[in-house]
């Protein structure tokens, strides 16, 4: 069965600084990976997502994640974090777009500090 | 703009009790889910649908039924409410044309005491 693992459940980091936040997964073939953001008090948005071609994915509000077949890992990162993209970050694996099922790794709660 | 709209937004419930909880998208997608979020284990599939009148089980089904009867609606229900069911519930649709990204609602809070 098919799994994704956020090692880390908290990261705090200066704003200003870089950022990677781990996802690794696990299915026997290519799975369909996304990253979702959660503000307090909302709903999952879509930050990127990777199917195929470029390993380096770019997405909404300067984040991207680089897919790694043979470490089994998209892991997302940021060049520079502002004090705004604390939240709570969800790495997710489908087998396809047809309908699959979405399957969540436990989150990242990041904090951003001034 | 994709929309999902889930009701009631906060709930309050007796070990026992029956909840429902409501979802309509206007998105015209196929596909809707049942997740919820616990700390600890972010998000798990309780429910999913492909249409009205389907209903895929999901990782954590126990204790749950759905029903989807149009194309717009999902209800989620619990009809003996218990303690370990307390939690964030999220309601989200897609379909093939997005690639399966995920639109969510802004989640039920149910409280079984």
């Amino acid at each position: 069965a098919q799994s994704v693992t956020q090692p880390d459940a908290r990261v705090t980091v200066s704003e200003g600084a870089s950022l990677q936040l781990r996802c690794k997964y696990s299915y026997s073939a290519t799975p369909y990976l996304f990253w979702y953001v959660q503000y307090p008090r909302q709903g999952l948005q879509l930050l990127l997502k990777y199917y195929s071609g470029d390993p380096v994915v770019q997405g909404v509000n300067s984040f991207e994640a680089e897919f790694s077949k043979s470490n089994s890992s998209f892991h997302l990162q940021k060049a520079s974090v502002h004090w705004s993209d604390s939240a709570v970050y969800f790495c997710a694996l489908s087998m396809g777009t047809g309908g699959y099922k979405v399957v969540f790794g436990s989150g990242t709660r990041l904090l951003v500090s001034p | 703009e994709a929309a999902v709209t889930q009701s009631p937004r906060n709930k309050v419930t007796v070990t026992g009790g029956n909840v429902t909880l409501s979802c309509r998208q206007t998105n015209s997608h196929n596909y809707m889910y049942w997740y919820r979020q616990d700390t600890g284990h972010g998000l798990r599939l309780i429910h999913y649908s492909y249409g009205a009148g389907n209903l895929q089980i999901g990782d954590v089904p126990d204790g749950y039924k759905a029903t989807r009867t149009t194309q717009e609606d999902f209800f989620l229900l619990l009809e003996l409410a218990s303690p370990s069911q307390t939690s964030l519930y999220f309601c989200a649709s897609s379909d093939s044309v997005s690639g399966n990204t995920l639109y969510f609602g802004e989640g039920s809070r149910l409280i079984v005491v």
